[in-house]
């Protein structure tokens, strides 16, 4: 099972970033999305499609459905600039199945 | 406060066996719902998934490494182990354990990660 994602995302401060991930029919599989910052472990920003770990902002929002799930943040800031990653547990293959990243670059 | 933490060399040579450890504190490696997972990042890389072992002993292997990868619980020292065989230069990467939290309504997301232990494989 394959995620697709863009390579890059580019906003400007203040705006709204949307980062796509891309599978077969992702949209009956829980989606979760990860944040990283360089040097840094990556954090869970959303679980199970569009919930928020507790000390996520609500401006970090997210959906699922058909092929494409979203990630969403309003009003950037500048410490949202990070990697961001999906992921999926894949019950065909038992395996975990990440996407290869979206860089986000606030301007 | 459930925390992992990885240990391992920082530096092997290439055809050797590699080996991780990840030490939990505040949770068992036996306790009911524990899945402690490794996943690696090569340098400027994304993530890749190796391996999972949950609390009864069941283990998941990343197809395209499985033939190579060892996973294994030490629960006399709390740790979930990690074997790579055959070590190359392409196998250099931050390696990471993760917990999946165990609520059924999380569904398998990595709720907390270790630190990184990176690793170099050169001769």
């Amino acid at each position: 099972y394959e995620l697709t994602q863009p390579l890059s995302v580019s906003v400007a401060l203040g705006q709204t970033a949307t980062i796509t991930c891309g599978g077969n029919s992702i949209g009956n599989k829980a989606v979760h999305w990860y944040q990283q910052k360089p040097g840094q472990a990556p954090v869970a920003v959303i679980y199970r499609d569009s919930n928020r770990p507790s000390g996520i902002p609500e401006r970090i929002s997210a959906s699922n459905s058909g092929n494409t799930a979203t990630l969403t943040i309003n009003r950037v800031q500048a410490g949202d600039e990070s990697d961001y990653y999906c992921q999926v547990w894949d019950k065909n293959t038992a395996q975990v199945v990440f996407g290869g990243g979206t860089k986000l670059t606030v301007l | 406060q459930v925390t992992l933490k990885e240990s391992g060399p920082a530096l092997v040579k290439p055809t050797q066996t590699l080996t991780l450890t990840c030490t939990l504190s505040g949770l068992s490696v036996t306790t009911t719902g524990t899945r402690v997972s490794w996943i690696r990042q090569p340098p400027g890389k994304g993530l890749e998934w190796l391996a999972r072992i949950d609390w009864g002993d069941e283990k998941f292997y990343s197809t395209s490494l499985r033939t190579r990868l060892t996973i294994s619980k030490d629960t006399s020292r709390n740790q979930v182990v990690l074997t790579l065989t055959n070590m190359d230069p392409m196998d250099t990467a931050t390696y990471y354990c993760a917990r999946m939290n165990p609520l059924p309504a999380r569904q398998f997301d990595l709720d907390i990660w270790g630190q990184g232990t990176m690793v170099s494989v050169s001769s």
